[in-house]
């Protein structure tokens, strides 16, 4: 079984769509992730939730609206999609907030 | 602010030993982790240090010095399977929720 599953692996999508990723955790984790690595390889943090719970909240445009309905989903969705938002977005979960990560395979997103 | 700097590659030949250095300055320091990333792949924990000194796990050791904001992940024995890029991530004060800040990862790559 998959610890930290995302869906879908590749997005190729319009300029200006909406669209979204799911994630799914079964390891029990109280703390979900979205990170964002860039084309220069940058992993950044975009949204963190502990509990269902926003905790942090990086400045991200608010095209992206994260959502967890229980502490093992975190969906993310992303509003009118720009050039920009061209990069891997990966999912992850720690026990609890700090500790060691757990990624998911990540999503290929390119927006045309 | 945050700045974690690596090099940007490093080239070895198999069975020899590499180290890569991270250097960092943040705002506060709670840890240091060492994640792997092979290509189009997900990272993976390699180790952790929160206090002073050497950490070793297999082929692999971390080192970290807080006065010096300074830490080096060790390879030895290297095999053709640790080309792949190497993550340098700081962990903030519990009171930033633990917040991890990537660096930009050193691209090992194993000669035969």
């Amino acid at each position: 079984d998959t610890a930290v599953s995302q869906t879908p692996k590749y997005l190729v999508t319009q300029m200006g769509n909406d669209k979204s990723i799911k994630c799914e955790q079964n390891l029990g984790h109280d703390t979900m992730y979205w990170y964002k690595q860039d084309s220069k390889k940058f992993l950044k943090i975009m949204f963190s939730y502990n509990n269902k719970e926003l905790i942090i909240n990086e400045t991200v445009p608010n095209r992206f609206s994260p959502k967890s309905p229980d502490k093992a989903h975190l969906n993310l969705h992303i509003n009118s999609l720009e050039l920009g938002d061209s990069a891997v977005y990966f999912c992850a979960s720690s026990p609890v907030p700090g500790e060691k990560l757990f990624f998911g395979s990540g999503t290929q997103l390119s927006v045309l | 602010g945050q700045n974690i700097d690596q090099p940007t590659e490093m080239t070895a030949t198999e069975g020899a030993i590499v180290q890569i250095n991270c250097t960092y300055q943040t705002s506060g320091f709670n840890g240091l982790f060492w994640y792997q990333q092979h290509a189009g792949e997900a990272p993976t924990f390699l180790s952790y240090n929160v206090l002073d000194g050497l950490e070793e796990k297999g082929r692999f050791s971390s080192f970290l010095s807080r006065s010096k904001g300074y830490s080096y992940l060790l390879l030895k024995e290297l095999q053709m399977k640790d080309s792949a890029s190497y993550l340098c991530a700081v962990r903030s004060p519990t009171d930033s929720w633990g917040k991890l800040q990537f660096g930009a990862g050193t691209q090992v790559v194993v000669t035969p």
